[in-house]
């Protein structure tokens, strides 16, 4: 079975603090880990995966094997960051996404 | 460049009513997906195609059937509509290369209200 946990429905933080929402997975194979945002009124959008360790609009995320985390971080957050966050697992055949998390960046 | 395209964007039925959520894709993609997305529950999978003429459950298949009319098309079906089914679906497909890790593209989702 493959599970992805993301523990926080909503969180807030004020513009330019640091941003880090979280993710756990549950899989027993070698997993593929992403985020996917959805903005207002836009479709799901992918907006990184680990296999390619990139940093997307000032996003990062590092793939922790030990600790099965897989935590999207921001040094400082803008307005525009404001949105729903899902990860997700692809595990064999299917994707898992987490219930996702609501990001409010305060002026 | 439309990728994936779902229809209708919304829907009202009454408790019973039986209704198609039609989903295409252009992008030669081998894998599709149906998901349902409630407040606090996050994304459900329902029913996913991992290539042309093979469909499995997700998640939350209950209620729903799918055709995977031909690699283009992935279609939900409500056969007897109930309340608990008022949500937003949204359709995706994605290709897998080897162990390359490919995204999903989604579609714009259908909202459905169920009465």
């Amino acid at each position: 079975a493959q599970r992805v946990t993301q523990p926080e429905k909503l969180l807030s933080v004020f513009k330019g603090a640091p941003v880090e929402l979280k993710c756990n997975y549950s899989y027993s194979g070698s997993p593929e880990l992403f985020w996917y945002v959805q903005y207002s009124r836009q479709r799901l959008q992918l907006l990184l995966r680990h296999i390619s360790r990139e940093s997307i609009k000032g996003f990062t995320a590092d793939l922790n094997k030990g600790e099965t985390s897989f935590h999207l971080k921001k040094p400082f957050a803008q307005e525009e960051d404001s949105a729903m966050y899902y990860c997700a697992l692809r595990g064999y055949q299917k994707v898992t996404f987490g219930i996702g998390t609501k990001l409010q960046v305060i002026p | 460049n439309a990728g994936v395209t779902q229809t209708p964007k919304f829907q009202v039925l009454k408790t019973g009513q039986s209704m198609t959520l039609q989903c295409a894709q252009d992008m030669n993609h081998n894998s599709m997906y149906w998901y349902r997305q409630d407040p606090g529950m996050g994304l459900r999978l329902i029913y996913y195609s991992a290539s042309e003429g093979t469909t499995d459950k997700g998640e939350v298949p209950n209620g729903y059937n799918v055709s995977r009319l031909n690699k283009r098309e992935f279609s939900l079906r409500l056969e007897s509509a109930a309340p608990s089914q008022t949500s937003v679906y949204f359709c995706a497909s994605s290709e897998v290369k080897g162990r390359s890790n490919e995204k999903l593209f989604f579609g714009s989702g259908t909202q459905l209200s169920v009465l």
